[in-house]
């Protein structure tokens, strides 16, 4: 039972354009939304950050969302790089308890 | 400042062996969470380990074992190795404090595979 799902597979953005990565969560218990980004044979890497109590977090070129009523946290990229082509990875927890994992985004950027 | 550190870094072993993977979590780090990532897959809960005690555990056989030790590192064992075991073992880390979720840093992991 995935419990986050990632439904792109995939997405291709132009430099310097926006991307858009979405998750969805099936459980309300979940508080607490991280963002990785894996390139192949490393471990993920921590992008950003946010809890149950704020919609919007902001670090740098990377926002994300948080939209409770819907289940639904997305990651923006402005602008969108190169080196931005990785796989992405939304992890959710309830609290003080492990992470699950969607199934990963493929983010190519092309120049 | 060293991040999370595994090793070894790859492995090849065959069916029914035993294998014994290693992780140091970041300086002041107490919490060691393991997780296991097949091609195409997200990671996959296996194992959190805070102050030496098990705080969770996964949808795994028996065959998966973990430990931690006194000085916040940890082992992850798994027996009688099945062809299915083969994947990416990561190991993350993370400070927590009293329970609330902390954000989980993840090392270069260990690639496993079971001929």
């Amino acid at each position: 039972d995935q419990q986050v799902k990632q439904n792109s597979p995939s997405l291709s953005v132009q430099e310097g354009r926006i991307s858009i990565l979405n998750c969805d969560y099936t459980n309300s218990m979940f508080d607490y939304f991280l963002w990785y980004k894996k390139y192949p044979a490393e471990g993920p890497t921590f992008l950003i950050s946010i809890s149950s109590i704020k919609d919007k977090n902001e670090d740098g070129r990377f926002t994300v969302f948080l939209n409770k009523s819907a289940k639904h946290l997305s990651l923006h990229i402005v602008p969108s790089q190169p080196g931005d082509s990785a796989v992405y990875f939304c992890a959710a927890s309830p609290t003080g308890n492990q992470f699950y994992f969607g199934t990963g985004t493929s983010l190519t950027v092309i120049p | 400042d060293a991040g999370v550190t595994q090793s070894p870094t790859h492995l090849i072993k065959t069916r029914g062996q035993h294998v014994t993977l290693r992780c140091s979590p970041i300086s002041g780090h107490k919490s060691v969470s393991w997780y296991q990532q097949v091609l195409g897959q997200g990671p996959q809960f296996i194992f959190q380990y805070y102050e030496k005690e098990e705080r969770g555990r996964g949808n795994f056989p028996d065959r998966f074992s973990a430990r931690q030790f006194p000085n916040y590192s940890s082992e992850l064992n798994v027996n009688a190795l099945l062809l299915g075991d083969s994947a990416l073992y990561l190991c993350a880390s993370s400070f927590d404090v009293g329970g609330y979720t902390d954000t989980q840093y993840f090392g270069p992991g260990t690639r496993l595979t079971v001929l």
